[in-house]
């Protein structure tokens, strides 16, 4: 079983659509989590972190963790065909020592296309 | 401007070629990672470096090598021993918060990626 559950898709949705992409996960332990944006043939880029439970909001995006279920979500609201891309979410442990930063745990990522 | 530089972007390796996927960065991090991206199968993590001169496996190892000799540059060798290495390779770099507490990595920087093809 992987550590990290991310549905693939593809999901469809059309212009001005509110988008739930969602992330289960098996580890408790995580406290760290993120949403990578990867566009095709590209690297990912950094879209939102937050550390442990609560809801991060910025511009159109909201991150929302909830520890107690081991479920994060990403909310796009008012999606663009700009939007269109692969979403991953990731996840770290708390660092182990005071000089080593954490390895993060990757979803398979999500492919979604929003149609004008 | 700061980033991740990998090269080359199309990279095509004959049976039993060794080559070299070059990644270099201005940002000052400490860590360098490598990743490969598969259809269906997410990033998966070939090896990591928190520091000059320490590397470290990641889950799929085998086939692969790495140095770092320099903060900035963390080169990838796909050797003959790796079966299968037709993918999508990244490379990122990571740099930990500081301050007296546990250092907390801040997400990772990703390069552009270098697609390799076996002929």
């Amino acid at each position: 079983q992987k550590e990290v559950e991310q549905d693939p898709g593809p999901l469809s949705v059309p212009e001005g659509a509110i988008v739930s992409l969602n992330c289960t996960y098996s580890n408790s332990a995580f406290q760290y989590f993120m949403w990578y944006r990867q566009y095709s043939r590209k690297g990912p880029e950094l879209l939102m972190y937050t550390y442990s439970s609560g809801n991060k909001e910025d511009g159109r995006f909201t991150a929302q963790v909830d520890k107690s279920s081991k479920y994060i979500s990403l909310f796009i609201r008012d999606s663009q065909p700009s939007d269109s891309a692969t979403y991953l979410c990731a996840m770290s442990l708390p660092p182990t020592s005071e000089t080593s930063g954490s390895r993060l745990t990757f979803g398979e990522g999500t492919q979604l296309t929003v149609n004008p | 401007d700061g980033g991740i530089t990998q090269s080359p972007k199309y990279l095509f390796r004959k049976e039993g070629q060794n080559v070299t996927l070059s990644c270099e960065q201005n940002l000052n991090h400490d860590a360098m990672y490598w990743y490969r991206q598969d259809p269906g199968q997410g990033l998966r993590l070939i090896y990591y470096s928190q520091i000059v001169n320490d590397f470290q496996k990641g889950d799929i190892a085998e086939g692969y090598s790495v140095s770092r000799e320099k903060k900035e540059s963390f080169p990838l060798t796909v050797t003959s021993a790796q079966k299968n290495p037709t993918a999508f390779y990244l490379c990122a770099s990571s740099t930990h918060g500081s301050g007296g507490r546990y250092m907390r990595t801040y997400g990772y920087t990703f390069g552009s990626g270098t697609r390799l093809t076996v002929v």
